[in-house]
């Protein structure tokens, strides 16, 4: 149990549709990152928010944006839903900063499936 | 070349054998490894995670490390049925502000039977 808590956990969508993911950080983290992992491969690095900002992006179109709240929850939308898609995405939380270790606690993620 | 590769698998042990985990990455400026474990359909767990040169020992978990080498390990000592999952390897590169971001390899499956 992280404390990293996502949803929803499962959802269809269809191809062209838009989707809103969901992330509430463990306490005391300032940090959250998104993840996508598709089947049989290893997670990607899709965009990390600190302190409000988005602050890293991997190799993922404008499509895929963010927010983080005040509260340092985060969301990630997804325009223009594509087949390849179709993947866990993870939410993980760290403490930015000095106090970085570069641990991550990842949530139990939202499983997409773009028809 | 990808940026960490990890053994292919599935890799298969008995019970009460060792499992040899292994992972090479290709930046140099990597500073810090990490081992997670993941359950068909679960989230990663973070298993360890080491800085330095050297071996990392956490009960039945020891990291190895070679910066030189750019190679990092992981052994399970008396492997148990519950260590049958899908091992990631992680890296993070030093410096700027991506405190989020690893890059992970594709992962091994790692299957003990009784």
């Amino acid at each position: 149990e992280t404390g990293v808590t996502q949803s929803p956990t499962h959802l269809i969508k269809t191809r062209g549709q838009q989707v809103t993911l969901r992330c509430s950080s463990q306490s005391g983290h300032n940090t959250v990152s998104w993840y996508q992992q598709a089947l049989g491969q290893g997670p990607q690095f899709i965009f990390q928010y600190y302190r409000e900002e988005e602050n890293g992006r991997g190799n993922f179109p404008p499509r895929f944006s963010g927010l983080q709240f005040p509260n340092y929850s985060s969301e990630l939308n997804v325009n223009a839903l594509e087949l390849d898609d179709s993947a866990l995405y993870l939410c993980a939380s760290s403490t930015g900063g000095a106090q970085n270790t570069g641990e991550l606690f990842f949530g139990e993620g939202s499983r997409l499936t773009v028809l | 070349q990808k940026e960490v590769e990890q053994n292919s698998g599935p890799l298969s042990v008995p019970e009460g054998a060792i499992a040899s985990l292994n992972c090479t990455y290709s930046d140099r400026g990597s500073q810090s490894f990490f081992w997670y474990r993941q359950y068909s359909g679960k989230s990663p767990e973070l298993i360890m995670f080491i800085y330095s040169n050297g071996d990392k020992e956490d009960g039945r978990f020891t990291a190895q490390l070679n910066k030189a080498s750019q190679y990092v390990s992981l052994l399970i000592r008396d492997s148990q049925p519950s260590d049958s999952a899908t091992y990631l390897c992680a890296v993070r590169n030093a410096g700027g502000t991506s405190y989020g971001k690893l890059t992970f390899g594709q992962g091994t499956i790692l299957t003990v039977h009784p």
